[in-house]
């Protein structure tokens, strides 16, 4: 059974940092380009940006809307991958999601971790 | 970066009706970068449909997608009582950006 669990989620400070983790297990973790997708309150899912998989080289991409802020990183030996947004702002407050899945699609997801700026 | 744009914004239907979702893009989509989630209040995602039409596993055969170029449906026959929720179409064409569609809430009538 594929499992992605998010953490790290609470409240931030406006200009602070915040780092999110995703722990995977049941896929071979190495070869899965990992995305991140966030939610806010009400709102639709926007697409952050993911990092490839190791076989891929295992560069990044990020949505234009979080380019400089948000750093996706990986740890094989882990299974995880990690976002960290930095100067937080209000509007940064969403659920955040780990994704990945094959076909060009996310087919497994986490359960969402809850981040809320504010001072 | 390519925008989705889905319509309707809300669509009520009663269960056993059919319901036919859009979603067209500003540029043109490979089939194989078209995909379609549903979610639930407190849920997360659920990939429905990949590659246009492909049914992602577990996925019951009343979903059904079909479109090319820059139009694309998703099709839901005979609704029943647990389809009510929010659908959203995602590309994922390269170069990135992947974008999502602003969603079409499904509500019972």
């Amino acid at each position: 059974e594929v499992q992605l669990v998010e953490s790290g989620g609470g409240l931030g400070q406006p200009g602070r940092s915040l780092r999110l983790s995703c722990l995977t297990s049941g896929i071979t973790f190495r070869s899965y380009d990992m995305n991140w997708v966030r939610q806010a309150p009400g709102k639709g899912l926007e697409w952050i940006g993911f990092i490839r998989g190791d076989i891929y080289g295992g560069t990044v991409e990020y949505a234009a809307s979080v380019k400089g802020r948000a750093t996706i990183s990986r740890d094989d030996s882990k299974e995880t991958s990690y976002l960290q947004m930095d100067s937080l702002r209000v509007e940064d407050t969403a659920v955040y999601y780990c994704t990945t899945g094959t076909h060009f699609a996310f087919d497994f997801w986490g359960q969402g971790a809850l981040v809320t700026v504010s001072s | 970066e390519i925008f989705l744009t889905q319509s309707p914004g809300t669509l009520s239907l009663s269960p056993g009706e059919r319901a036919t979702l859009s979603c067209r893009a500003s540029q043109s989509v490979s089939i194989s970068y078209l995909a379609w989630y549903q979610q639930k209040p407190g849920q997360a995602p659920r990939l429905l449909i990949y590659g246009t039409s492909s049914r992602a596993a577990g996925i019951p055969d009343r979903f059904s997608g079909s479109g090319s170029g820059t139009d694309f449906t998703l099709t839901i026959t005979r609704l029943e009582p647990e389809d009510f929720a929010i659908y959203y179409c995602q590309q994922s064409s390269r170069p990135p950006p992947y974008t999502f569609g602003q969603g079409t809430k499904l509500e019972m009538k």
